[in-house]
């Protein structure tokens, strides 16, 4: 199983609200991630966790706050958003191999707009 | 991570191979090519990834040359649920962090 869910599918939120994204999984990965997918672009890191640490963080904004509270779930903190941040946002995991190489699995994402 | 170079779009008639390219000409050894796709407003999937030798799985074939500068995806029986874009990436071995996607090649697959 290489199941990666998310929630919500959906997500519509004005630049004044607070909101949250939800990743999980069950493969007993121990990497995480967060990438950002603007329409007709490829997909682009925003955040990684390893071993419920952040390991990266590519420079995003302070209005994303990622959220590791476990090793199932991942969470992505919404908070004064601007319209420019919609987009598809896509949570992936990995087992984290040190010493080989990993493969990433991705959940269906989330398509985020922000009026 | 190397770059890769793809074109940017392909056709393929139902029932037919796909025979999808990817140059990686600075590849070197310790990179491994990676093939993800991605149906249209769903997460990357997945495909097969390899290091120098051939790769099959139940999705796709990977054929990596010798000298390892180019390799091709192929789907043996293209159906009308893989249109997609396919992104090739060519990964360090011992990168546990980002995969970096290109612009991919976007397969139009018809009846």
């Amino acid at each position: 199983d290489t199941e990666v869910t998310q929630t919500p599918k959906h997500l519509v939120m004005g630049m004044t609200n607070k909101k949250s994204l939800k990743c999980e999984q069950h493969m007993g990965h121990r990497a995480m991630y967060w990438y950002k997918q603007k329409a007709k672009k490829p997909p682009e890191l925003m955040f990684v966790y390893s071993y419920e640490k952040l390991s990266i963080n590519e420079s995003v904004p302070s209005r994303f706050s990622p959220e590791c509270p476990n090793s199932s779930l991942l969470n992505l903190h919404l908070h004064a958003l601007q319209p420019e941040d919609s987009a598809l946002y896509l949570c992936a995991s990995s087992q984290a191999l040190r010493g080989n190489t990993d493969t990433q699995y991705f959940g269906p994402g989330t398509r985020l707009t922000v009026l | 991570d190397a770059k890769t170079t793809q074109p940017p779009s392909m056709d393929c008639a139902e029932g037919r191979a796909a025979n999808l390219p990817c140059n990686h000409s600075t590849i070197s050894g310790n990179e491994y090519v990676y093939w993800y796709r991605q149906i249209h407003s769903q997460g990357p999937q997945y495909i097969i990834h390899g290091l120098k030798n051939n790769e099959t799985n139940e999705m796709a074939s990977l054929i990596i040359t010798e000298d390892r500068k180019s390799s091709t995806l192929i789907l043996p029986h293209a159906t009308l649920r893989d249109t997609a874009v396919y992104y090739c990436i060519v990964r360090y071995r011992y990168n546990t962090d980002k995969l970096i996607f290109g612009t991919g090649t976007r397969l139009q697959v018809f009846p």
